[in-house]
Parts: C-alpha cells; sequence; structure tokens
C-alpha cells in the first residue's frame, strides 16, 4: 500500500497567517491527490481535488500543489472558521485509498 | 440535493455482527462506485471497502478483509456493509462516501457516521 505521510500533525497560527501543510507519498502518485477539512463532529469535506482543483464553492484562501511524491496544501490569510483538522488522500488506480495522518490547525 | 444517511450503528460485543446501511437519495445510486471509511475515536481516516456501481467489483481493506462485506441494492439506493467477528479496534464512526468518477477518486459526498461500539 502507499504511505501517505503528512506534516505538521498540528500547528498554531495566528489569524491572517499563511499556513502551509505538506503530504509526502511513498511511491509516485502523478497529481491524484486530495486534500479534505474535517471540523470536530462533522464528516470531512473535499476541498481539493487531483493535487490543485478547488471544489466548488471552496474559498480562494486554499489552494494546493505538487506532483509525483510531493504535495503542499495552503491557506492564505488564516480564518477562524478554517480551525479543523486537514487530511490528504491518495487514489493510485493499483493500489487500496489512503489517508495521511492529518494535521490540526488552531488559532494561536 | 445528494444525501447519504447511515443507519445500523451501536453497541456489540466481540465476535459479534452488525450491519449497516446507507440510504443514498438525490442522484443516481446506480451509476456511482460507492465506499466505506472508517474514523475511530480521536483518530485519522481509514478505508474500509469499495463496491463499484453495479457491485462487479469489491476491494477490502486487509484489516477487514474476510470478516467485512460490502453490497448494495441499486433498486433500493442502499449501501450496506455487513460487519462479522467484530473486534474491539473495529470500534469507529463509519462513513458512507460517494466517489466522484471512477471507482476510487476524490470523495465528493459523505454521510454524517454512524458510530459502532465493540466492547463487552
Amino acid at each position: 500500500d502507499i504511505q501517505m505521510t503528512q506534516s505538521p500533525s498540528s500547528l498554531s497560527a495566528s489569524v491572517g497567517d499563511r499556513v502551509t501543510i505538506t503530504c509526502q507519498a511513498s511511491q509516485d502518485i502523478s497529481i491524484y491527490l486530495n486534500w479534505y477539512q474535517q471540523k470536530p463532529g462533522r464528516a470531512p469535506k473535499l476541498l481539493i481535488c487531483d493535487a490543485s482543483r478547488l471544489e466548488t464553492g471552496v474559498p480562494s484562501r486554499f489552494s494546493g500543489s505538487g506532483s509525483g511524491t510531493d504535495f503542499t496544501f495552503t491557506i492564505n490569510s488564516l480564518q477562524p472558521e478554517d480551525i479543523a483538522t486537514y487530511y490528504c488522500q491518495q487514489y493510485d488506480s493499483f493500489s487500496p485509498v489512503t489517508f495521511g495522518g492529518g494535521t490540526k490547525v488552531e488559532i494561536k | 440535493q445528494v444525501q447519504l444517511v447511515e443507519s445500523g450503528g451501536g453497541v456489540v460485543q466481540p465476535g459479534r455482527s452488525l450491519r449497516l446501511s446507507c440510504a443514498a437519495s438525490g442522484f443516481t445510486f446506480s451509476t456511482y462506485a460507492m465506499h466505506w471509511i472508517r474514523q475511530a475515536p480521536g483518530k485519522g481516516l481509514e478505508w474500509v471497502a469499495l463496491m463499484s456501481y453495479d457491485g462487479s467489483t469489491k476491494y477490502y481493506a486487509d484489516s477487514v478483509k474476510g470478516r467485512f462485506t460490502i453490497s448494495r441494492d441499486n433498486s433500493k439506493n442502499t449501501l450496506y456493509l455487513q460487519m462479522n467477528s467484530l473486534r474491539p479496534e473495529d470500534t469507529a464512526v463509519y462513513y458512507c462516501v460517494r466517489v466522484d468518477s471512477g471507482i476510487s477518486g476524490y470523495f465528493d459526498y459523505w454521510g454524517q457516521g454512524t458510530l459502532v461500539t465493540v466492547s463487552s
């Protein structure tokens, strides 16, 4: 199975800060990488698919980049409503779906 | 609007069985692959099983292979997960999830989840 290493596991930032989360795959997954936001007690919500495509309705302060094994998720200008745990997920055709361990984002 | 509503969770003793259901509405259920994904309390997301739109293809995580069975009834717009020989480590919220396209891709709609607790 493809392992997804996500870092950091948690971070604390101020409102307005730029926040960056990374996800590294154990093998080349092209752009088959998605990002989800999960707020406490809620189901995950898809934010970005195929590494960099923003889902409809998702604020433009969220962005994603990368390909191959290294991926980045960015929140430009962190807002209070962005407090959540973020997960990356890969979907390589020949391997089971796997998720990163998650990054808990808090306000400083 | 797309809705996925899970049911069937509860408290069950180790070694016993439970069947989860997921009622789908707001889209043509029979044309989408569906997955079950779980989340243990305070932990991350773990993929459990998938079924193709027509039921011809099924895959399972190693952790549940041989114990869990995914199925669907397209005439009832319902996805199922039969869970046998339950273990304490199966304790989790189980989500029913739709894949946007293909058999595996990005998960665009999630149910609210149903909690399964395996405990004596």
